[in-house]
């Protein structure tokens, strides 16, 4: 039972412009979203986050924007740098627990 | 200040024997996760220690593994009898209390022949 969708398992940008990364999530209950970043051979770093009482976070070249209605949310790189080439993880937790439920991951490639 | 050191980084067992995988959480961190990653698939949570507790376990497979955070030294994630399935890379993360953004370590990836 996948409670975090990531539908897209690659994406290509090219440098400079902004890449989008979607997430879907089901379960009405979550109610703090993050997104990590991973490279090869270590372990997700956190990166942005954001509380369902929010709809937009900002941090630098990175926002999250979040669509309770529609239980979506996605993650803007902008402008996209070859630095930020890495799987990307959407997770959320719910109100009260301890453990994430995370996405099957979105590899980005920015191409120089 | 070392982050989340998780040991060993790549192990190889044979079915049938035991996998111990080690997580010395961040230094004033008291509180670790262990998750489970297998091939194509996102991180999927198996359980939560504070020292000497376990407090959800919700994610464990119900025979062969168990874990530990004893008062003194590392977390443990103990897998016995290691079958084929339990290839995978297994990720520990800890966080100072109970927070919603905490620090992975970089993984032991478990490869069952």
């Amino acid at each position: 039972d996948q409670q975090v969708k990531q539908n897209s398992p690659s994406l290509s940008v090219q440098e400079g412009r902004i890449s989008i990364l979607n997430c879907d999530y089901t379960n009405s209950m979550f109610d703090y979203f993050l997104w990590y970043k991973k490279y090869p051979a270590e372990g997700p770093t956190f990166l942005i986050s954001i509380s369902s009482i929010k709809d937009k976070n900002e941090d630098g070249r990175f926002t999250v924007f979040l669509n309770k209605s529609a239980k979506h949310l996605s993650l803007h790189i902008v402008p996209s740098q070859p630095g930020d080439s890495a799987v990307y993880f959407c997770a959320a937790i719910r109100d009260g627990a301890n453990n994430l439920f995370f996405g099957t991951g979105t590899r980005l490639t920015v191409i120089p | 200040n070392a982050g989340v050191m998780q040991n060993p980084r790549h192990l190889v067992r044979r079915r049938g024997q035991e996998a111990r995988l080690r997580c010395s959480p961040m230094k004033g961190h008291s509180h670790v996760y262990w998750y489970r990653q297998l091939p194509e698939e996102g991180l999927k949570f198996m359980v939560y220690l504070q020292k000497e507790n376990i407090i959800d376990e919700s994610g464990m497979p119900k025979e062969r593994f168990s874990a530990e955070f004893p008062k003194e030294g590392p977390s443990i994630l103990r897998i016995q009898q290691v079958v084929r399935g339990d290839s995978a890379a297994y990720f520990c993360a800890s966080s100072p209390y109970t927070e919603r953004g905490y620090t992975f370590g970089s993984g032991t990836r478990l490869t069952v022949v």
